[in-house]
């Protein structure tokens, strides 16, 4: 148990173009999502947290505008990434967390801007 | 704030070799300490954890032992495959939050 599906696993898109990215716990409700972003040979830098139902908070020096995160449903988070541009390449990472302290992560998806 | 100090890599080692990262944390109370594992091209599999002091994680022959007395959370494994190679994270909730700090993250290949 404890699945977390990201979609789709890589992207390609034109520079001004948006991108959305789609996180879902397949057997299970999270209470909480996260999303992170890792630069090559870096660690992850959280981006933002949303809890169903209510606005995502935004880490310090992330562009809410630009990362637009929605939490819809107990299964399912979104990101977009809009108006992107060749240094939004990266790997983007969602987890979820049912309440526990183990948080569940999906396999990532990896955005290239071109 | 709360933080993850590891060991700075990359690591490489032989097969059947004894593998050490070392892991030091800085934080209030008594946080929840992870080990995660990234093999490339994939996201993060969380390989081992401990929730109090004393704790042993083990897992697929991994083993970490929380000590407070030190503050680190050193992975260990007696002997490396090569499929060990990976990327692994040290990480950390506190005790009064519920997001995770990541470690740099330390590289290991493991040869033949």
């Amino acid at each position: 148990g404890a699945v977390v599906s990201q979609h789709p696993s890589w992207v390609i898109c034109k520079s001004g173009t948006s991108v959305k990215i789609e996180c879902r716990s397949l057997d299970f409700q999270a209470t909480t999502m996260f999303w992170y972003r890792q630069f090559p040979k870096q660690s992850l830098m959280l981006m933002a947290t949303s809890n169903e139902g209510s606005k995502a908070t935004y880490e310090q020096g992330v562009e809410k505008d630009k990362f637009l995160i929605n939490h819809a449903s107990l299964t399912l988070s979104t990101l977009t990434v809009t108006s992107a541009h060749p240094e939004d390449s990266s790997f983007y990472i969602c987890s979820a967390s049912k309440g526990s302290t183990e948080a569940f992560f999906g396999q990532g998806t990896r955005l290239t801007v071109v | 704030g709360d933080s993850v100090t590891q060991m700075e890599g990359p690591v490489t080692l032989s097969e059947e070799a004894f593998l050490t990262i070392n892991c030091t944390y800085t934080a209030t109370g008594y946080p929840s300490l992870f080990w995660y594992v990234q093999y490339p091209g994939e996201g993060l599999q969380l390989l081992l954890k401990a929730t109090k002091a004393d704790d042993k994680g083990s897992n697929k022959g991994f083993e970490a032992t929380y000590r407070k007395e030190t503050t680190s959370f050193h992975l260990e494994k007696g002997s490396v495959q090569v499929s060990d190679s990976a990327v692994y994270f040290c990480a950390l909730i506190p005790s009064n939050d519920y997001k995770l700090s990541f470690g740099a993250g330390t590289t290991v290949t493991v040869r033949a």
